[in-house]
């Protein structure tokens, strides 16, 4: 089954500490994506990559941090120095270029 | 500024009536829009995008450079096309950027 898979889908996370969150792709896409989803704010880009080993920061990559040493996998990590994390992650891939975004499921982070 | 907006949080209307959801975007080289919907327990998906000109599900959008629009419409509402609907701006370089979203609600 082809696609973009994140997991896990819920993740409780004491404040202070780290936590990571996994989105891969089979779909041989060369660019990945990680946004925010807040409500009434719509979805805000954190990092995105359009080749391995390269990546930039988003409108908000403050807290955040990203690698990408596979195509297939861009992991995600909140850390604790990001204010206040508690929110819906998605990840997207596509093919690059102007070609449309393939979503995940979803993280939804919580932090206690 | 590169920026989407959507000036709708929720929009309501009944079943059979037209729809227009707005959009305008700042951008000041050539872009490239589309419109993504996530309908309820499902992942966000492409519904459209200005460069196809196509119809999906019985929506159309018109970039309108001269406004700097992108309003997606539909002439008869459906019940099944409740929906978040969001407008997204793509850029060179790979980015992304969509507005906050409008919510659709078509009622019986």
């Amino acid at each position: 089954d082809g696609g973009i898979t994140q997991s896990p889908k819920y993740l409780f996370r004491k404040e202070g500490q780290n936590v990571t969150l996994s989105c891969e792709q089979n779909l041989n896409h060369d660019a990945m994506y990680w946004y925010r989803q807040d409500p009434g704010q719509g979805l805000r880009l954190i990092y995105y990559s359009h080749i391995v080993n390269d990546f930039q920061k988003g409108d908000i990559a403050e807290g955040y941090s990203v690698s990408r040493e596979k195509k297939e996998s861009f992991p995600l990590t909140v850390t604790s120095a990001q204010k206040n994390p508690t929110a819906f992650y998605l990840c997207a891939s596509s093919m690059g270029g102007k070609a449309e975004a393939f979503f995940g499921q979803g993280t939804r982070l919580t932090v206690v | 500024a590169q920026r989407v907006t959507q000036p709708e949080k929720l929009l309501s209307v009944f079943k059979g009536a037209p729809v227009e959801l707005k959009c305008n975007y700042s951008y000041s080289g050539s872009p490239e829009l589309f419109w993504y919907v996530q309908y309820s327990r499902q992942r966000l998906q492409l519904l459209l995008r200005h460069i196809s000109r196509e119809s999906i599900k019985g929506f159309t959008a018109d970039l309108n450079k001269g406004e700097t629009s992108f309003h997606l419409k539909k002439p008869f509402a459906q019940e099944e096309d409740s929906a978040m609907y969001y407008c997204a701006l793509m850029t060179g370089g790979f980015k992304t950027i969509f507005g906050a979203g409008t919510r659709l609600f078509v009622k019986a």
